[in-house]
């Protein structure tokens, strides 16, 4: 199975901070790659896919970048409501594979 | 809008199944560009996918759990299942339904049950 190494595991950043979130897989997966964003208490919501792709209906200061192993989740200006755990999800294969999450917290 | 409602039983005793069913409500569940899966986390833990179905039957499934589970499908009810054998305390967790999107322009989960939570304990 295709491990997904997520990181950092947790961040705390200031209101208007760039965020960024790596994955990397531990094999070529090329674009095949989620971003997906947990509120507490919520089920998970897609907000990238095929690693550059926004969701429709998410904010545009979220974006995603990469290809082949690594790959990037930008938040260009973090906002309050953005408190969540992002989780990278490889769909290159199957089985599907989750990072193992970052959690962010507003300072 | 499509949408998808978990319901089974909250608390399950050690070294029996697990069943839970998910109702899928304003779509069809024999689309040909829709997977329907089944994503566990446990408290305080991270997401873990245990298997996806296709309206025709064919399953894929986490090979951790591959020897305990079974995905099955319902379309003649817009539901598919699953059973998860021979549980332990290790079990519990939050148990999510989604529809997983497959097409030319990606494949992602694209909508959610709200999730049930698991208990396994005597």
């Amino acid at each position: 199975a295709i491990q997904m190494t997520q990181s950092p595991s947790s961040l705390s950043a200031s209101v208007g901070d760039r965020v960024t979130i790596t994955c990397r897989a531990s094999q070529g997966i090329r674009n095949d790659l989620g971003w997906y964003q947990q509120k507490p208490g919520k089920a998970p919501k897609i907000l990238i896919y095929a690693a550059s792709s926004l969701q429709s209906g998410v904010p545009s200061r979220f974006s995603g970048s990469g290809s082949g192993t690594d790959f990037t989740l930008t938040i260009s200006s973090l906002q309050p409501e953005d408190l969540a755990t992002y989780y990278c999800l490889q769909d290159y294969n199957f089985p599907l594979t989750f990072g193992g999450g970052t959690k962010v917290e507003i300072k | 809008q499509l949408q998808l409602q978990e319901s089974g039983p909250g608390l399950v005793m050690p070294s029996e199944t697990l069943s839970l069913t998910c109702t899928v409500s304003g779509g069809s569940i024999s689309s040909s560009t829709s997977y329907w899966g089944w994503i566990r986390q446990p408290p305080g833990k991270g997401l873990e996918w245990i298997g996806n179905i296709f309206y025709s039957g064919s399953t894929y499934y986490n090979s951790s759990l591959k020897s305990r589970v079974t995905i099955s499908v319902d379309t003649s009810k817009n539901q598919f299942s699953l059973k998860l054998g021979s549980v332990t305390a290790a079990d519990t967790a939050v148990y999510y339904c989604a529809r997983f999107h497959s097409n030319y322009d990606g494949e992602y989960f694209h909508q959610w049950g709200q999730g049930t939570l698991v208990t396994v304990s005597s």
